[in-house]
């Protein structure tokens, strides 16, 4: 089946450093690409949508300046955090898109990235 | 190696009852999670179990037996608007999350 890859599993860095998370569809093409950070009681927050080639789209109340998504390949979306702050801990997923040529329409989840900022 | 079945798809009718299962084999665990997804949609969270038993929230419940790996997601009054996708999630001895690949449910009147 489709997999989807996210690097690193965990990262804990300095507040006012930036974190590069990396999210790769490694069997597939995904033109989109999801961005989510999952909240204490579990429940998901897209964050934005990254599409191949162009800008993302962020949710509102998302800031993009400090949430730097970039999609240049079809199997590679990077969402970097930049100058993080203790409220940045979290856990980002990533998802990937994937439309077969039968028509189906799937997301697939990656494993995620638990952030700690210190 | 890590895996999560459930059912590809399942069809029900409005005002019934359907149980979604679930099977995995993880490298530890520490929480099975359960998620809503219409079509071009955030999943919506609906249920979270680490320990055994049953979890009643509403019209849905979540059931969890760890020692067989197994849990199920019990929707009760069925909706037309519970058609919809459910995924099942572990969370690993890592704190990685494993999905399932979720089952789609076709509500018809």
């Amino acid at each position: 089946g489709a997999v989807v890859s996210q690097h690193p599993s965990w990262v804990i860095c300095k507040s006012g450093t930036s974190v590069k998370i990396e999210c790769r569809s490694l069997d597939f093409q995904a033109t989109t690409m999801f961005w989510y950070r999952q909240f204490p009681k579990q429940s998901l927050m897209l964050m934005a949508t990254s599409n191949e080639g162009s800008k993302a789209t962020y949710e509102q109340g998302v800031e993009k300046d400090k949430f730097l998504i970039n999609h240049a390949s079809l199997t590679l979306s990077t969402l970097t955090v930049t100058s993080a702050h203790p409220e940045d801990s979290s856990f980002y997923i990533c998802s990937a898109r994937l439309i077969s040529g039968r028509g189906s329409d799937e997301q697939y989840f990656g494993p995620g990235t638990r952030l700690t900022v210190t | 190696g890590q895996n999560i079945d459930q059912p590809t798809e399942m069809t029900a009718t409005e005002g019934a009852i359907v149980q979604i299962n679930c099977t995995y084999q993880t490298s530890g665990f520490n929480g099975l999670f359960w998620y809503q997804q219409h079509a071009g949609e955030a999943p919506t969270f609906l249920s979270y179990n680490v320990l055994d038993g049953l979890e009643e929230k509403g019209r849905f419940s979540s059931f969890l037996s760890r020692s067989k790996g197994y849990s199920y997601l019990l929707l009760k009054e069925l909706q037309m608007k519970d058609s919809a996708s459910y995924l099942c999630a572990i969370m690993d001895s890592n704190y990685q999350l494993i999905w399932g690949a979720g089952t789609k449910l076709i509500i018809k009147p």
